[in-house]
């Protein structure tokens, strides 16, 4: 398996822009998570979901923020309007269950 | 709801000996401690982990301890190698909700 993999790697937007951050999980975990890692607050949990279904959306800074997973192969995290203080490295992880978490390679997300 | 506190926040040691890395925790309902590396440019992976039914993990030179009743856990490297350079975090929490430690900069110098 190539690992959970995520899209783009880079990403620099103006403020005020729609930005789509995508992540594939391993195929078979049935959790994925979305985290946003910055150096004043570290890794932070924003959502996850399991089976598809988000369980917790609690650290989802505001409503700008949206994430889906339409299918057990696919999520999305929307940021709409984008702001400069949403700039940090987004990661999707994925899990089998309670079990280990596999992070993808991240997104840089740079608003200007 | 849990917080997490991870120390040093660097630590420099020579190669070949052992570092120490400690994390504290709030809720006691937490029970479930991994430890993540991070490398440049990376994604966390996990090295290992713990549960609270466990005092003590090892695996080849790392080790994990928990304390539950002082609610600490510490990861242990020996016989480090320049290749365990990177940022470490400790994470705890109940099930699949973790919360992480800011991350200890590990410095292996040869």
């Amino acid at each position: 398996d190539a690992g959970v993999i995520q899209s783009p790697r880079h990403e620099v937007t103006e403020m005020g822009q729609e930005v789509t951050l995508r992540c594939k999980p391993i195929s078979g975990h049935d959790y994925l998570f979305w985290y946003r890692q910055t150096m004043m607050r570290g890794l932070e949990l924003l959502i996850y979901f399991n089976n598809n279904v988000p369980i917790d959306d609690s650290g989802m800074p505001e409503d700008r923020f949206s994430a889906k997973m339409p299918n057990a192969s696919f999520s999305t995290l929307k940021i709409q309007p984008s702001e400069p203080r949403d700039s940090a490295v987004y990661f999707c992880a994925s899990s089998l269950g309670t079990g280990n978490a596999f992070f993808g390679q991240g997104t840089r997300l740079t608003v200007v | 709801g849990e917080n997490v506190e991870q120390h040093p926040s660097t630590l420099s040691v020579q190669e070949g000996d052992s570092a120490v890395i400690k994390c504290t925790y709030s809720d006691s309902a937490s029970n479930y401690f991994p430890w993540y590396k991070q490398e440049l440019g990376k994604g966390p992976q996990l090295i290992i982990d713990i549960r609270s039914n466990v005092g003590e993990k090892k695996d080849q030179r790392i080790a994990v301890t928990l304390n539950k009743t002082a609610k600490h856990f510490s990861l242990h490297i020996t016989e480090t190698q320049p290749e365990d350079s990177a940022v470490y975090f400790c994470a705890g929490g109940e099930g699949n909700k973790l919360v992480f430690g800011a991350g200890t900069i590990l410095r292996v110098k040869s």
